[in-house]
């Protein structure tokens, strides 16, 4: 059964840091991997998603990596702005999980200026 | 280009009764998918809709059913409300079951 772990739970960092969160799954037989942003009460916005075969996409100040064979992916932002401010969410669409999504808990971060 | 869209935004109803839910995909979009999210949850997939069909399903009881229109629209039904089905529901819509998926602002549900 394909599980999701998000690494750390919550994040506080002064505006203008470099970041990285975490995400680790169980089952290296995926699809693909999508890093989403959820604010307070609101529905998911994609950020990146990397099909299996790649290794990493950008978006900006976002940087996503994926290493299939050890189960791992990190999201990497620059220059942290208080904007920034939400929780991160990674997901993956799973060989054995068909068509279904599946989640990690979440990185909430938050963004002092 | 609309995205996705849910209604309503907020419900509020007792435990025992019936709810529906409803999502309208993004413009080219055929495929929708349904999830729960509890306070402070990731995501949990209930179901999927593919030319009016439930392709797949998570591991929900009957009481969460479901329905896709022509217009590739959808509804989330849920029956005989738990105070433990409180929770935010979200709506994802994708051209296909692999590509990426869309999510709409979500409904939130309080059973009282």
């Amino acid at each position: 059964k394909q599980e999701v772990t998000q690494i750390p739970a919550a994040l506080s960092v002064p505006e203008g840091e470099n970041l990285v969160l975490n995400c680790s799954f169980t089952d290296s037989a995926i699809y693909n991997l999508q890093w989403f942003r959820q604010d307070p009460g609101k529905g998911l916005t994609s950020l990146l998603l990397i099909q299996s075969s790649q290794r990493e996409q950008t978006s900006g100040r976002l940087n996503a990596s994926l290493d299939k064979s050890s189960g791992r992916s990190t999201l990497y932002i620059a220059a942290s702005q208080p904007g920034d401010s939400a929780t991160y969410l990674c997901a993956v669409l799973s060989n054995q999980a068909g068509t279904a999504l599946i989640f990690g808990k979440g990185t909430t971060l938050s963004v002092s200026s | 280009d609309a995205g996705v869209t849910q209604s309503p935004t907020h419900l509020i109803k007792t435990r025992g009764q019936q709810v529906t839910l409803r999502c309208s995909p993004k413009s080219g979009h055929d495929t929708v998918s349904w999830y729960q999210q509890a306070l402070g949850q990731g995501p949990q997939f209930i179901f999927q809709y593919y030319e009016e069909e439930e392709r797949q399903r998570g591991n929900f009881p009957d009481r969460f059913s479901g329905h896709q229109f022509p217009n590739y629209s959808s509804e989330l039904n849920v029956n005989a409300l738990l105070l433990g089905d409180s929770a935010l529901y979200l709506c994802a819509s994708s051209h296909g079951a692999t590509d990426t998926q869309y999510f709409g602002p979500g409904t939130r549900l309080t059973v009282l």
